[in-house]
């Protein structure tokens, strides 16, 4: 079991440009979320799937940030024109169902300069 | 609307001492309160979980938490630290949902742990 994979570790990207991040959840687990990491906010949630269909992205800024997850081994996290205050650790999570225990990767550390 | 609050963002403690990190929560539903741990640039392991039962849960090396409902509290205590025990503790609530949990973490503002010699 090598728990929950995220790529790359760390990304630098220009401001206005797209970064995408990758979840690969443990396999079986049927519940993936992505949270953000910032020193100012602390831990924040972003977005949550069960079985691959969005249950709650009551967390997403609702411009130039999107998920999906199109099938069951891995979600993206997808963020379009990037700009400085995008920086932070990205975290994504798996669950079993969502009712259970939740395992977190080691996160994506994005600067965007 | 929940909420939790960790109200030492910074605790200092002497290796082989004891530790007692505070939480306080705020839940409309049914609480089910967790314990993380993070490292430096690594991501959270769960030290323990409570659900239901027991107030007091056991969890690795030698954390326990104690729930109150009375209070709305979730501490965190360990008898004796050892100094890779520092870190960053989180107090996390996820509340009840439909079919259970909610599936939404909320997170404690986290208290930076630091053991000296």
């Amino acid at each position: 079991n090598a728990g929950v994979i995220q790529t790359p570790r760390h990304k630098v990207t220009g401001k206005g440009q797209e970064a995408t991040l990758w979840c690969e959840p443990i396999s079986g687990h049927s519940a993936v979320f992505w949270y953000r990491q910032t020193i100012v906010q602390g831990l924040e949630f972003l977005t949550y799937f069960r079985n691959q269909a969005p249950i709650d992205d009551s967390g997403m800024p609702k411009e130039r940030f999107s998920a999906q997850m199109p099938n069951q081994s891995h979600s993206t996290l997808k963020i379009q024109s990037t700009q400085p205050q995008d920086s932070a650790v990205y975290l994504c999570a798996s669950s079993r169902d969502g009712n259970s225990d939740y395992t977190f990767g080691s996160g994506t550390r994005l600067l965007v300069i | 609307a929940q909420s939790v609050t960790q109200p030492d963002a910074r605790v200092t403690v002497s290796e082989g001492a004891s530790l007692q990190l505070r939480c306080k929560y705020s839940s409309s539903g049914t609480p089910y309160l967790f314990w993380y741990v993070q490292y430096p640039r690594q991501g959270l392991q769960l030290l323990l979980k409570y659900y239901s039962g027991d107030p007091v849960v056991q969890g690795v090396n030698g954390f326990e938490a104690e729930f109150s409902k009375s209070n709305s509290s979730f501490h965190l205590r360990k008898a004796s630290v050892h100094w890779s025990d520092s870190a960053v503790y989180f107090c996390v609530l996820s509340a009840e949902g439909t079919g259970g949990l909610s599936g939404k973490l909320t997170f404690g503002e986290g208290t930076q742990v630091t053991v000296i010699s």
